[in-house]
């Protein structure tokens, strides 16, 4: 089946650690996507992909970091510079190269500090 | 002017009832206008989408009602069912793909 993976389910971050949240998309979508997800504020933009060895910040982009260096994956990292990184964070992707196609989402990575 | 804005934040109804959900958006320029649903643990799926060159969109007991003057969208879900609950958002897009979610309805259909 097609779909979004993304791991890990649950991480725990130490003061002053970067880590990396992984999605994986075999669907063959040109475009993916990350957001974060905080109680009562929606979903909000982190950064965007067209296409592969390209991407755009979000609305929140501050503290985080992306690669897209192949089509399938755009992994995000959460830097020591996010002072509040506790959220769910929820990776999509889309057909891409069109506007306003469909985003699918995957079960997202709920990140708490340790 | 990139906000949409999401109403009630809460919801609770009947089995058999209809659930409201509502949406103001202020940029014009927004085309495309999806409904997500979201389960406990889980992400989005899309539920269903409109264009504004329609007034309504229909697909099994959920509807999208715009109104292109109010700048206003709603979702109506007929029937509503106890596997309904779950949380919904709205969301806007413009010629950017750019999508800008509404701060999200959680919504309880009682037994």
């Amino acid at each position: 089946d097609g779909g979004i993976t993304q791991s890990p389910k649950y991480l725990f971050r130490k003061e002053g650690q970067n880590v990396t949240l992984s999605c994986e998309q075999n669907l063959n979508h040109d475009a993916m996507y990350w957001y974060r997800q905080d109680p009562g504020q929606g979903l909000r933009l982190i950064y965007y992909s067209q296409i592969v060895n390209d991407f755009q910040k979000g609305d929140i982009a501050e503290g985080y970091s992306v690669s897209r260096e192949k089509k399938e994956s755009f992994p995000l990292t959460v830097t020591s510079a996010q002072k509040n990184p506790t959220a769910f964070y929820l990776c999509a992707s889309s057909i891409g190269g069109v506007f306003n196609q469909p985003q699918h989402f995957g079960d997202g990575t709920r990140l708490s500090i340790l | 002017q990139q906000q949409v804005k999401q109403s009630p934040q809460s919801l609770i109804v009947q089995k058999g009832g209809i659930s409201i959900i509502n949406c103001a958006y202020e940029n014009t320029a927004f085309d495309y206008f999806p409904w997500y649903q979201q389960f406990p643990g889980k992400g989005p799926a899309l539920l269903i989408a409109i264009r504004p060159d329609v007034s309504e969109k229909k697909e099994g007991r959920f509807t999208i009602s715009f109104n292109k003057s109010a700048k206003q969208f709603s979702l109506h879900i007929m029937d509503s069912q106890p596997g309904d609950s779950a949380t919904y958002f709205c969301a806007a897009s413009g010629n950017t793909g750019k999508l800008i979610f509404g701060q999200g309805t959680t919504l309880q259909v009682k037994p």
